[in-house]
């Protein structure tokens, strides 16, 4: 595709259920990102992966949060056992190379609601 | 650490009044600077970046310099347009991480 892709576009959760959110990133970009986007805060870095390096999973809130590369292309952001503050956009982006230089290609998120 | 702050919004402008969104960061050393946008129902998108103090990064009519004695990134453009309605986001990289620190986002709203 054209872009970066992601699905669902909206997901509503009950509280204590786990969830998948799957990126498509552009063909061919080494690097891709997770970041969430709450009501009133700035785009929070969740995760990175970059080729076949170890991914940098600093910013994940939690051990309930993981996620996974497959094949150095698709991405799925696993929440378990969701609550009600994982409620947000949840945005996956991916670059040619690494580096911040490189310019960030995002798809149109996630919307999570977690009930 | 590193941090980066904008103005609140929103901002509401007329079309063709001059637009100003402050951002200011804190940060060691000498970081990469952008401003992203967002427009509704799009993903976010790079506007515009610099890369070292002084530079100016421009794009579609929008301009901001890296000012380091301030520590100040401000996106301005001297018309705007009912099209430019949408999120601006200021963040901040270093060339030794990977990942970007953004701003909370300033939303612009231009009435005809």
């Amino acid at each position: 595709g054209a872009g970066v892709s992601q699905s669902p576009s909206n997901k509503v959760t009950e509280k204590g259920k786990d969830v998948e959110l799957r990126c498509d990133p552009i063909s061919g970009h080494t690097a891709l990102y997770w970041y969430r986007q709450s009501l009133g805060q700035g785009l929070e870095f969740l995760i990175y992966f970059q080729g076949n390096s170890a991914p940098d999973k600093s910013g994940l809130p939690s051990d309930r949060f993981s996620a996974e590369r497959t094949g150095g292309s698709v991405s799925t952001l696993t929440i378990q056992r969701t609550q009600q503050e994982d409620s947000a956009v949840y945005l996956c982006a991916s670059s040619r190379l690494r580096g911040t230089n490189e310019k960030l290609f995002f798809g149109s998120g996630t919307q999570l609601s977690v009930l | 650490g590193d941090s980066v702050t904008q103005m609140e919004g929103p901002v509401t402008l007329s079309e063709e009044a001059f637009l100003t969104i402050n951002c200011t960061y804190t940060a060691t050393g000498y970081p990469s600077l952008f401003w992203y946008v967002q427009y509704p129902g799009e993903g976010l998108q790079l506007l515009l970046k610099a890369t070292k103090a002084d530079d100016k990064g421009s794009n579609k009519g929008f301009e901001a310099t890296y000012r380091k004695e301030t520590t100040s990134f401000h996106l301005e453009k001297g018309s705007v347009q009912v099209s430019d309605s949408a999120v601006y986001f200021c963040a901040l990289g270093r060339q030794v991480t990977d990942k970007l620190i953004f701003g909370t986002g300033t939303r612009l709203q231009v009435f005809p």
